[in-house]
């Protein structure tokens, strides 16, 4: 089993439609991250959590918003997805400063 | 504030030949650098870090970097490239201690190794 893990692996929606990704991991870090993934853009961080109680905006936070269920989940919402929103989202953990674990991305596509 | 740039975004080698992926950075503190390798319809995957220490840092699959301070570079290294090498590649850094939260990454580089 994958250490991040995230769902759905793939979904298509409509502008105006609530999309909730999820994400959880097995690797025991209070780190969690979430980052989108545009081409010729690298990665942006949308939200990271430090731990349950700990929540911040990152670089490109407006129209998502995060929930920190669990040490091990940290989810993603788009709360009214517009096509602009369409990339890859990835969820990753890490300890204080080391290296990223990510899982296997989340393709959205807004219609 | 912090970033990183991929200079090229394509690098197109011979299988067998050597491999050298650029990335240079700033920041205001001292930096810690990662590369990370993603395949097709895969999450990012680590390859290798700098943090302190040693400038030349070995990591996975073959592959080197070299720190160099007086240049802000980190370019990522193999000395015989293997088709399966082909990915794209993202480098990054964190900015301590003034951004030891955010890993800014550039915008990779797409490595094609032909047969």
């Amino acid at each position: 089993d994958a250490d991040v893990t995230q769902t759905p692996r793939n979904r298509i929606t409509k502008t105006g439609k609530r999309i909730m990704l999820e994400c959880s991991q097995t690797k025991g870090h209070d780190r969690m991250y979430w980052y989108r993934q545009d081409p010729g853009l690298g990665l942006q961080l949308i939200y990271y959590s430090f731990d349950v109680k700990d929540i911040n905006k990152g670089e490109i936070s407006d129209g998502y918003s995060v929930s920190r269920q669990a040490q091990a989940k940290f989810s993603l919402s788009l709360e009214s997805a517009i096509p602009n929103q369409t990339a890859l989202y990835f969820c990753a953990t890490s300890e204080v400063t080391g290296e990223l674990f990510f899982g296997e991305g989340s393709r959205l596509t807004v219609l | 504030a912090q970033s990183v740039a991929q200079p090229e975004d394509q690098v197109n080698v011979a299988e067998g030949n050597p491999l050298t992926v650029k990335c240079t950075y700033s920041v205001s503190g001292n930096p810690y650098l990662f590369w990370y390798v993603q395949y097709p319809n895969r999450g990012l995957q680590f390859l290798l870090k700098y943090i302190t220490g040693d400038n030349l840092v070995k990591g996975s699959y073959g592959f080197e970097a070299e720190f160099n301070k007086s240049q802000t570079s980190f370019h990522l290294k193999k000395p015989s490239a293997l088709v399966s090498d082909s990915a794209l590649y993202f480098c990054a850094v964190r900015d301590i201690p003034f951004n030891d939260y955010k890993l800014s990454f550039g915008a990779g580089t797409t490595v094609t190794v032909r047969a």
